[in-house]
């Protein structure tokens, strides 16, 4: 089955730059939408942005100017990078897969996720 | 943005009770609605999705109807592991949107 991997800091300081690894294993990284999903604590999830195999991103409006995300389909990795963090930034942060094509329905859901790592931004 | 707002915000219930989300779209979303459950600590899991459809592996237990604006995830009858927090999301729009979440906590 599909594993799906986050890694990097647990903590960032205010203004510097958030910076997360997905790593996929079990599954392709070709033919699929890879998304990042934020949950601050107690809050619901909110959709960072997503990036196909060949590369094309999108990404939620209100994070556009500070967000990138890549991928290496020869690592099978992904990789998000968010600039001038503040507080509420503050969240776990997960990989995702993006169920595509007929199987779908034509509803894209979110149907492999990480487990999530939860970054702080705090002095 | 497509805002999604769920009712209730919270309740509880009995195990053996037939429970009741509503998810509620700001615009038309035709049928493009999932739904996914949390539990605490846990990623969020796919339950449903295209409103209706069950994701797999899913008890039959749960359903989903609605299209247009107005959506329901319906548990027939609740057993101990269906406690936890629901959301529904939309995928009408390129930039998804979540709902605030239903918790479903135990009467």
């Amino acid at each position: 089955q599909v594993q799906l991997q986050e890694s990097g800091p647990g903590l960032v300081r205010p203004s510097e730059t958030l910076s997360l690894t997905c790593t996929v294993s079990g599954g392709s990284i070709s033919g699929y939408y890879w998304s990042w999903i934020r949950q601050p604590p107690g809050k619901a999830p909110e959709w960072i942005g997503y990036i196909y195999d060949s590369g094309s991103t999108y990404y939620n409006p209100s994070l556009k100017s500070r967000v990138t995300i890549s991928v290496d389909t020869s690592k099978k990795q992904l990789s998000l990078k968010l600039t001038s963090v503040t507080a509420a930034d503050t969240a776990v942060y997960y990989c995702v897969r993006t169920l595509v094509g007929k199987e779908s329905s034509g509803s894209y859901p979110f149907d492999w996720w990480g487990q999530g790592t939860l970054v702080t931004v705090s002095s | 943005d497509i805002q999604m707002t769920q009712s209730p915000s919270s309740l509880s219930a009995s195990v053996g009770d037939r429970v009741t989300i509503t998810c509620r779209a700001s615009q038309s979303i035709n049928t493009y609605l999932n739904w996914y459950q949390q539990k605490p600590g846990k990623a969020p899991k796919l339950l449903i999705y295209a409103a209706s459809t069950l994701h797999r592996g899913v008890p039959s237990r749960f359903s989903g109807s609605g299209s247009g604006t107005d959506f329901t995830l319906t548990i027939s009858s609740l057993q101990p592991e269906d406690f936890a927090t629901y959301y529904c999301q939309q995928s009408y729009r390129t930039s998804r949107t979540f709902g605030q979440g239903t918790k479903l906590g135990i009467k």
